[in-house]
């Protein structure tokens, strides 16, 4: 199993629409999660971190799911600037180690 | 101001030649890293810096050699380039070690090396 697996898409979406996508996560002793963003031929920017108890940020919900090892991003009444590549971030204390998802690419449509 | 700059912004080179990226972050952060980003968009750690010090160092070939003359720097040396070192070099940092839930990664615009 891989570290931190994502569904690659894309996921062509019409805007308005909501959209969810997860990721799993293989080390059970992870500790932190994270959503980053990450446009065309840019850098990638943290989106959002993913608490226990599940956190919103607006049209963004992100849920954690300790026993079946995933996290999930909701995205409610997209908009054509959502249109990117959304990567799962997974974090174990143990060695510092840091693991990116190879990330979900959404379009939304017009 | 960009947080975390990183020079060249491209590059193309030849095959065998030794080339350097560097990095420079003002925020004040601790801890630097070199991520690389192949075609397939595999966004994969090479390094990490603490405070100069190196804390990970990930299956990389020797060919690779990062240096930290401080904090707030941290370059990439590459010796005898191939092919297969074509891709986008993200400088990056974080106020400490990744280690707990408000830890962001800010990233630099990084660098596209293109070897021929």
């Amino acid at each position: 199993r891989k570290e931190v697996e994502q569904d690659p898409g894309p996921f062509n979406v019409p805007e308005g629409a909501t959209v969810a996508f997860n990721c799993t996560y293989s080390n059970s002793a992870s500790q932190s999660f994270f959503w980053y963003r990450q446009d065309c031929r840019k850098e990638p920017k943290l989106l959002m971190s993913v608490y226990s108890s599940g956190n919103e940020d607006g049209r963004f919900t992100a849920q954690l799911n300790r026993a079946s090892q995933y996290i999930s991003l909701l995205i409610r009444d997209s908009k054509l600037s959502d249109s990117a590549t959304y990567l799962c971030v997974v974090n174990w204390n143990r060695d510092d180690k840091i693991i990116f998802g190879k990330g979900t690419r959404l379009h939304i449509l017009p | 101001d960009t947080a975390v700059s990183q020079t060249p912004k491209y590059l193309v080179t030849q095959m065998g030649n030794d080339k350097s990226i560097k990095c420079e972050q003002n925020l004040g952060h601790d801890t630097m890293y070199w991520y690389k980003q192949d075609s397939k968009k595999f966004l994969k750690i090479m390094f990490s810096y603490n405070n100069k010090e190196l804390i990970i160092n990930e299956t990389v070939p020797n060919r690779f050699s990062p240096k930290s003359p401080d904090k707030a720097h941290l370059n990439l040396h590459i010796n005898s380039l191939e092919l297969g070192d074509s891709a986008v070099y993200f400088c990056a940092s974080s106020q400490d070690r990744f280690d707990s839930s408000g830890n962001t990664i800010y990233f630099g615009e990084g660098s596209w090396l293109t070897v021929v």
